[in-house]
Order: structure tokens, then C-alpha cells, then sequence
């Protein structure tokens, strides 16, 4: 069985701020690990991903996040938010390997950039 | 490429009443999914399919029904729609390509059950 669980559902930040969103996983074997990005009435799109190698991950926009096996976690982080960042986010894990593998998503966060 | 595309964006139905959103991907991917979110619980997927003729049930299936009858397309139907499928639903699909593993997701069809 496989879980996700992302502290706090609204996260706000200032402009120029660190962005931080966390996300805890619980596997029975080593997952894979992605951050999805949800903008206003749009679909999710993928942020980064974690399946094997090196543990900390680039995405897109400048995010990055990296796999903490012994703290079972894959937190989000930015240096510096941008007022386009404000969405929500979903962090997600499945089991490796090919065919098809069951994605569990978490309940996600919104974040909200403040000027 | 168009990529993911999900037909109608907005749907209102009466309690009773039957629909089918249709999803269609330009890829080629092998993998395709339905999800439903709902505030505050994320996605919970409905139903999938590993491959073109072929359906299995998800999280919540109760209530809905699908077919592959082409490799591009995943249909969703509600036989008789409850105001409990209030909803914005979403198509996805993936493939083993590349070692992707990665989702691609349509825009979302919010429907409406009064």
C-alpha cells in the first residue's frame, strides 16, 4: 500500500520569498516521486520527478525537490517565488517499474504569492 | 500535438440523466486514466486502461462505466447521474516510453448534477 500526505492545504508567501511545500510518502518499496502543478481551471502538468539516481530533482520554473529516503519525504522548494507560482500543487507517488503502476496523489496545496 | 483533449468543458445534468465525456489523446501512449477531484481530497481514480479493448475499475468506479474501443480515445459514461458526481473530472494518459512514467492530463470537464 502506498500513501501521500502534504502538510498544510494553503501555504502563503511573499514575492522573492522561499518556497517550501512539503510532502511524506509511505511505500513498501522504494517509489517513484512527482510534483504535478495545478493553474486555475486548467489540468495538472508535471513539475519534476524522481525515479532513480541522483536524489535531488530539477523541474521547471526554477522548483526542485529532493528524495529523503530516511525521512521518507520529497519536499518542494524554489529559492525566490514569483507571482506567477500561485497554484496548486500535488505531490504523488507509484511503485517502480514498467507496465502499468497505480499514481496515488496527494490532497495538495494551494500557494498563494503575496506582493 | 494537440495532446490530451477532454470533450465537453462544462456540463450540466438533472439527477437521472446519462452522459458520456469523451477523452482523446494525439501520443500514442499506451496508458489511459479517469480521475474525478473534489476539494480538499485531490484525485481519486475512477477507472483505466493498459491498452486499446481493455478497462479495469479504480478507486471509485461505482456509478460509471468505460470503454477503449480505440487506442486514442477513453469514454466515460454515467448511466443515471447523482447529485454525489458533482465534479471536475479528468483525463489523463502515459506511457512506458522512454522510461516517462509521467502523466499527461486534459483540461478538466466540470459537471454539474442538480
Amino acid at each position: 500500500a502506498q500513501s501521500v500526505t502534504q502538510l498544510g492545504s494553503h501555504v502563503s508567501v511573499s514575492e522573492g520569498a522561499l518556497v517550501l511545500l512539503r510532502c511524506n510518502y509511505s511505500s513498501s518499496v522504494p517509489p517513484y516521486l512527482f510534483w504535478y502543478v495545478q493553474y486555475p481551471n486548467q489540468g495538472l502538468q508535471l513539475l519534476l520527478k524522481y525515479t532513480t539516481g541522483a536524489t535531488l530533482v530539477k523541474g521547471i520554473n526554477g522548483f526542485e525537490a529532493e528524495f529523503k529516503k530516511s525521512e521518507t519525504s520529497f519536499h518542494l522548494t524554489k529559492p525566490s517565488a514569483h507571482m506567477s507560482d500561485a497554484a496548486e500543487y500535488f505531490c504523488a507517488v507509484s511503485p517502480p517499474g514498467r507496465g502499468y503502476q497505480k499514481v496515488t496523489f496527494g490532497t495538495g496545496t494551494k500557494l498563494q504569492v503575496i506582493p | 500535438n494537440a495532446g490530451v483533449t477532454q470533450t465537453p468543458k462544462f456540463r450540466v445534468l438533472k439527477t437521472g440523466q446519462s452522459m458520456t465525456l469523451l477523452c482523446a489523446q494525439d501520443m500514442n501512449h499506451e496508458y489511459m486514466y479517469w480521475y474525478r477531484q473534489d476539494p480538499g481530497m485531490g484525485l481519486r481514480l475512477i477507472h483505466y486502461s493498459v491498452g486499446e479493448g481493455t478497462t479495469a475499475k479504480g478507486e471509485v468506479p461505482d456509478g460509471y462505466n468505460v470503454s477503449r474501443l480505440k487506442k486514442q480515445n477513453f469514454l466515460l459514461g454515467l448511466e443515471s447521474a447523482a447529485p454525489s458526481q458533482t465534479s471536475v473530472y479528468f483525463c489523463a494518459s502515459s506511457s512506458d516510453r522512454g522510461r516517462s512514467y509521467e502523466q499527461y492530463f486534459g483540461p478538466g470537464t466540470r459537471l454539474t448534477v442538480t
